[in-house]
């Protein structure tokens, strides 16, 4: 089945400070790709959906100048939390849609990055 | 505005029991809805997809059921093993042009041994 990873799994970061976060598509291209955020016992919050050589489209209260999305080839969408800040503490997720296979609206979905802002 | 609820919130269960997670959503346009599984500080891994057109659809242990004119899916876990304690999280997509995935808020799984 299709695979989708990300990088760093983890990472931990001073406040003020910039992390970026990759998503891959493995083993197809991902025309469309969507970030999601995780706080801690809650569900999962659509923030973007990237598409591949266009502008992301940020969901309404997702600040677009803070959490830069780059979909700059059909493998890879990249997610940079700028001047990260304690508040942004939480588990982020990708995923990628398959237009070739799983249906038209199937997404696979990475194993998602844990970020810490001290 | 479209919304996904689970209930219940958290359901803690002995080895063997069969039970029911329950998923509710407010509008019943939907496109497909899937269950997916989340283990702690983990991603999601995908366990069942219903299209709309569907009632049901089964693998292994799990069945899900749709009735989209009530708004509501079921996930039945047979014969449940402690190896099933995780996170059941279901998700709908709408029509039209958009492909987003609104998450239910989760249902917290622990079957005692």
């Amino acid at each position: 089945g299709a695979v989708v990873s990300q990088h760093p799994s983890w990472v931990i970061c001073k406040s003020g400070t910039s992390v970026k976060i990759e998503c891959r598509s493995l083993d197809f291209q991902a025309t469309t790709m969507f970030w999601y955020r995780q706080f801690p016992k809650q569900s999962l919050m659509l923030m973007a959906t990237s598409n591949e050589g266009s502008k992301a489209t940020y969901e309404q209260g997702v600040e677009k100048d803070k959490f830069l999305i780059n979909h700059a080839s059909l493998t890879l969408s990249t997610l940079t939390v700028t001047s990260a800040h304690p508040e942004d503490s939480s588990f982020y997720i990708c995923s990628a849609r398959d237009p070739l296979a799983g249906g038209p609206r199937t997404q696979y979905f990475g194993p998602g990055t844990r970020l810490t802002v001290l | 505005k479209q919304e996904v609820t689970q209930i219940p919130a958290a359901l803690s269960v002995p080895e063997g029991e069969n039970l029911v997670l329950n998923c509710s959503f407010t509008d019943s346009a939907i496109y497909n809805l899937q269950w997916f599984r989340q283990d702690p500080g983990k991603g999601l891994t995908s366990l069942l997809l219903i299209q709309s057109s569907q009632r049901e659809q089964t693998s292994g242990r799990l069945n899900a059921s749709l009735d989209k004119s009530s708004g509501r899916s079921t996930l039945y876990i047979a014969a449940s093993q402690p190896g099933d304690s995780a996170t059941y999280l279901c998700a709908v997509i709408y029509g039209g042009a958009t492909n987003k995935l609104i998450f239910g808020t989760g249902t917290l799984l622990a079957v005692q041994p």
